[in-house]
């Protein structure tokens, strides 16, 4: 069965400082693997997304992403944490539905707090 | 701005007492999800439509239902809520399968509370 796992429940980082936030997933196939971004009441952005190609992926605020085969990982990455990036972190794998639809299996997200 | 708006975004209603929340895109996608997500969750997919074709997930209780009038709107009909239904719920659109330039679209959310 599809799965994505975020081991990393919260985190709390300095401001300033590099973020890697992990994730795992399970699925028979290519994966189609995204990470969103959840502010408290609000609905989910999408920072980057992998379809195939280049493993390492370019996202909006800075934040990068690496696809992993052989560890069946892609951790979210950003050199510098600024302080209106804490929120909760979403990854998600894409899943074929049948026809033309799909669906989204996400893991539980990982809550960033940032510290001054 | 093309989006996905979600009316209302706050939504309090009594144990029992059926409640529709509303959700509509300018997208002109064919494809409309609801997600529940309860508090520290991850969102869970209820159901969706392609076009007209409904597509519920095995473990939606019967006591959720949904309705897509016209590929603007959806609707999310909760027949008699519990006190266990109280969560956010996200509506997503996206135009068709997944490549690269496709993706789900959030709303913003309603916050169904039950008292």
């Amino acid at each position: 069965a599809q799965s994505v796992t975020q081991p990393d429940i919260h985190i709390t980082v300095s401001e300033g400082a590099s973020l890697e936030l992990r994730c795992n997933y399970s699925y028979g196939a290519t994966p189609y693997l995204f990470w969103y971004v959840q502010s408290p009441g609000q609905g989910l952005q999408l920072l980057l997304k992998y379809f195939s190609g280049d493993t390492l992926v370019q996202g909006i605020k800075g934040f990068e992403a690496e696809f992993k085969r052989s560890q069946s990982s892609f951790n979210l990455r950003k050199p510098s944490v600024h302080w209106s990036d804490a929120a909760e972190y979403f990854c998600a794998v894409g899943v074929y539905y049948g026809g033309a639809t799909n669906k989204l299996i996400f893991g539980t997200g990982t809550l960033l707090a940032v510290q001054p | 701005d093309a989006m996905v708006i979600q009316n209302p975004r706050y939504q309090v209603t009594q144990f029992g007492k059926p409640v529709t929340l509303s959700c509509s895109q300018t997208l002109n996608h064919n494809v409309m999800y609801w997600y529940q997500q309860k508090s520290s969750q991850a969102p869970k997919l209820l159901f969706h439509y392609y076009d007209k074709d409904f597509n519920n997930e095995a473990d939606t209780p019967d006591n959720f239902q949904s309705r897509r009038p016209n590929t603007s709107f959806c609707f999310l009909d909760i027949r008699s809520p519990g006190l266990g239904d109280a969560a956010m719920y996200l509506c997503a659109t996206s135009r068709v399968r997944f490549d690269r330039d496709s993706q789900q679209y959030f709303g913003p959310g309603t916050r169904l509370t039950v008292t």
